[in-house]
């Protein structure tokens, strides 16, 4: 089944603990994006990949890091969380930039 | 960065009624543009899309209208069905190809 999977679903933790939440796709796509999602603000991009070894910030990168080694991968990093870092977080892959994207389930994260 | 808003945060219509959602947005560069759908609990599902070269686009039971002269989407749903029940939201990609904007959202009730 074509899917996109992250993990995990539900997270918390405390401000300052490194965390990373794993995102993996099975159909191949070159592009890879990360989301988070808050009430009344819609999806605001956090980091796209375009390919492997090739990634750009999206509209609010500060306080990620994502990392692209193998093209059915794209984990985020939060090396320091801070509890605005508080969201729902989505990952999605698409063969390009255009297109049709399939988003994972989501990852709850609360910062404590 | 990007301003893409909705008209209308909800949206209720009986079963069997045609749905109509609109979305303005500000860039006049954005050249891509998708509808997508999410379910409670859900990530987003892909709807339609309709590049800039087009006015129309149609799908089975939805159609997507674009009106660059105004900035304007609208996504019109034909005989909604319960299932159809979701937050609909439009997004578009500013030009840039890969980098995506995402509007707040309507959610939409279909009444059985």
């Amino acid at each position: 089944e074509a899917q996109v999977t992250q993990n995990p679903r539900y997270l918390i933790t405390v401000t300052g603990k490194k965390l990373t939440v794993t995102c993996s796709q099975n159909m191949n796509h070159e592009y890879m994006s990360w989301y988070r999602q808050d009430p009344g603000l819609g999806l605001r991009q956090i980091y796209y990949s375009m390919n492997v070894e090739v990634t750009d910030k999206g509209d609010v990168p500060e306080g990620y890091k994502v990392s692209r080694k193998e093209k059915r991968n794209f984990p985020l990093i939060l090396e320091s969380p801070s509890p605005n870092q508080t969201s729902l977080y989505f990952c999605a892959s698409s063969f390009g930039g255009l297109g049709e994207a399939f988003f994972g389930q989501g990852t709850r994260l609360t910062v404590v | 960065g990007e301003s893409v808003g909705l008209h209308l945060p909800t949206l209720s219509v009986q079963e069997g009624d045609n749905s109509i959602i609109n979305c303005a947005y500000s860039n006049s560069a954005s050249d891509y543009f998708i509808w997508y759908k999410q379910e409670s609990g859900k990530g987003p599902q892909f709807i339609i899309d309709i590049r800039s070269n087009m006015d129309k686009r149609q799908g089975q039971r939805v159609t997507v209208l674009l009106n660059k002269t105004v900035k304007h989407l609208s996504l019109q749903i034909a005989a909604t069905q319960p299932g159809d029940s979701a937050v609909c939201f439009c997004a578009e990609n500013g030009g840039t190809g890969n980098q995506f904007y995402f509007g707040t959202g309507t959610s939409l009730t279909v009444i059985p």
